[in-house]
């Protein structure tokens, strides 16, 4: 009954590498996100995107890109990862224009970069 | 002031009580309103989800939005440990993008 799958659950890089974190999603949802996840800050977005190779930023891009070259599959790019980029990374999707964008999360990349 | 505000907790009750979680907000334009429920080291999952004000009831969960107070709740009866998570809430103006509160920690005490 998986839904929202993010391949890796935790990831441990070190400073300067390039981290991939995949998302797929089988809903056939038009929209998927990627959030990062702190203690006492909350969610916080970082890209979305409505449509297949389209993408808008969120209210933290620094640092980050995305790639969505198909339509059940979202990937967040950090390009030169850096310490304050350790983080829970919440993937979610959502089926467009239902009234409310009500999402679906996967269970989360948990990423610690030294 | 924030746009929406969630007392983070950490609330501990004992198992059986009634439990209630809240959110206040500042943006009258907002119509849906949801409740996210968070286990440790899982992803958020969709608990409750209403459209503009009144009540809304599944099973031993209501959610509860009073739009003018910009105020909304979530009452668990008979509370249970498993019922121990994050709670967050969450609130969007039509398919915009959605703001959510920062979460308050329940731990439903056997």
């Amino acid at each position: 009954d998986v839904k929202v799958t993010q391949s890796s659950r935790y990831l441990v890089k070190r400073t300067g590498e390039k981290v991939f974190l995949e998302c797929v999603q089988d809903m056939d949802h038009e929209n998927m996100f990627w959030y990062r996840q702190d203690p006492g800050l909350g969610l916080r977005l970082i890209y979305f995107s409505y449509d297949v190779k389209m993408k808008e930023k969120g209210d933290i891009p620094e640092g980050y890109s995305v790639s969505r070259e198909k339509k059940e599959r979202f990937s967040l790019i950090l390009e030169s990862a850096s310490t304050n980029q350790t983080s829970m990374y919440l993937c979610a999707s959502s089926l467009a224009k239902t009234g409310a964008n009500v999402l679906t999360f996967g269970a989360g990349s948990r990423l610690t970069v030294l | 002031q924030k746009e929406v505000e969630q007392d983070p907790g950490p609330l501990s009750v004992p198992e059986g009580a009634i439990v209630s979680l809240n959110c206040t907000y500042s943006n009258s334009a907002f119509q849906y309103f949801m409740w996210y429920r968070q286990y440790s080291r899982k992803g958020p999952e969709l608990l409750m989800y209403t459209y503009s004000s009144g009540n809304k009831e599944d099973g031993r969960f209501t959610a509860q939005v009073d739009k003018s107070s910009k105020y909304i709740s979530l009452f668990i009866r008979d509370s249970q440990p498993s019922d121990s998570a994050t709670y967050l809430c969450a609130m969007s103006v039509g398919d915009d993008k959605i703001i959510f509160g920062k979460g308050t920690r329940l731990h439903i005490l056997p």
